[in-house]
């Protein structure tokens, strides 16, 4: 079974440029979070997506959108990119339910902002 | 403000002895927990979970201890080995939660 495929793995972005990030979910799960990893503060929630609905959300601007496709598969834009959103951005599925289902994580993708 | 912590950046240990990786939270509502591993390159990996109705799991040579008067909890891995050298991160929810919220990690060496 395929895991938790994110891309692209590496981006290089300058300040006010927009990006969108691809997650694709183990098949069969539903439920699609997003993470942000910056050193010391570790993996930080940014929405969670279940049957194409934006189920629970963390504490970023609005900046920070994302969708999640029928087939499950989910996108993650970020628009007027500033410098703090340089960072590991980490997608992880869930067969569960609940958001308090085992995540299965992608290897994330690497943003760069200049 | 980081309501999961994980206070020790990284932690060396010789190969057969034990790891101790520790772990605190301030929210007295969380009651579910969870440990990843991370190598580079790749993605967390779900390790082993706790619920608060249990003061300890194990799964192997892995072992959760959850003391909730003290907002604490542990991983000890015995015996340590050179493959278990990674990151862990440890996680935490509220049964009222929309989220688990992660630790910044510890970096555990595991040396031949």
């Amino acid at each position: 079974k395929a895991g938790v495929t994110q891309t692209p793995r590496y981006l290089i972005k300058t300040r006010g440029q927009q990006v969108t990030l691809s997650c694709s979910p183990i098949s069969g799960h539903r439920s699609v979070s997003w993470y942000q990893q910056t050193p010391g503060q570790g993996l930080q929630f940014l929405f969670e997506y279940f049957s194409e609905t934006q189920r629970n959300k963390g504490n970023f601007p609005g900046r920070f959108s994302g969708r999640q496709f029928s087939n499950s598969r989910s996108e993650m834009n970020v628009s007027t990119l500033e410098l703090g959103d340089s960072a590991l951005y980490l997608c992880a599925s869930s067969l569960d339910g609940t958001i308090r289902g085992i995540q299965y994580f992608g290897a994330g993708t690497r943003l760069s902002v200049l | 403000d980081q309501q999961v912590k994980q206070n020790s950046p990284s932690l060396s240990v010789q190969e057969g002895r034990i790891s101790i990786l520790n772990c605190d939270y301030t929210n007295s509502m969380f009651d579910y927990f969870l440990w990843y591993k991370k190598y580079p390159a790749e993605g967390p990996t779900f390790l082993i979970s706790i619920s608060s109705i249990k003061d300890k799991n194990e799964d192997g040579r892995f072992t959760v201890f959850l003391n909730k008067s003290a907002k604490h909890l542990s991983l000890h891995i015995v015996p340590s080995q050179p493959g278990d050298s990674a990151v862990y991160f440890c996680a935490a929810s509220a049964v009222t939660g929309n989220q688990f919220y992660f630790g910044t990690g510890t970096s555990l060496t595991v040396i031949p």
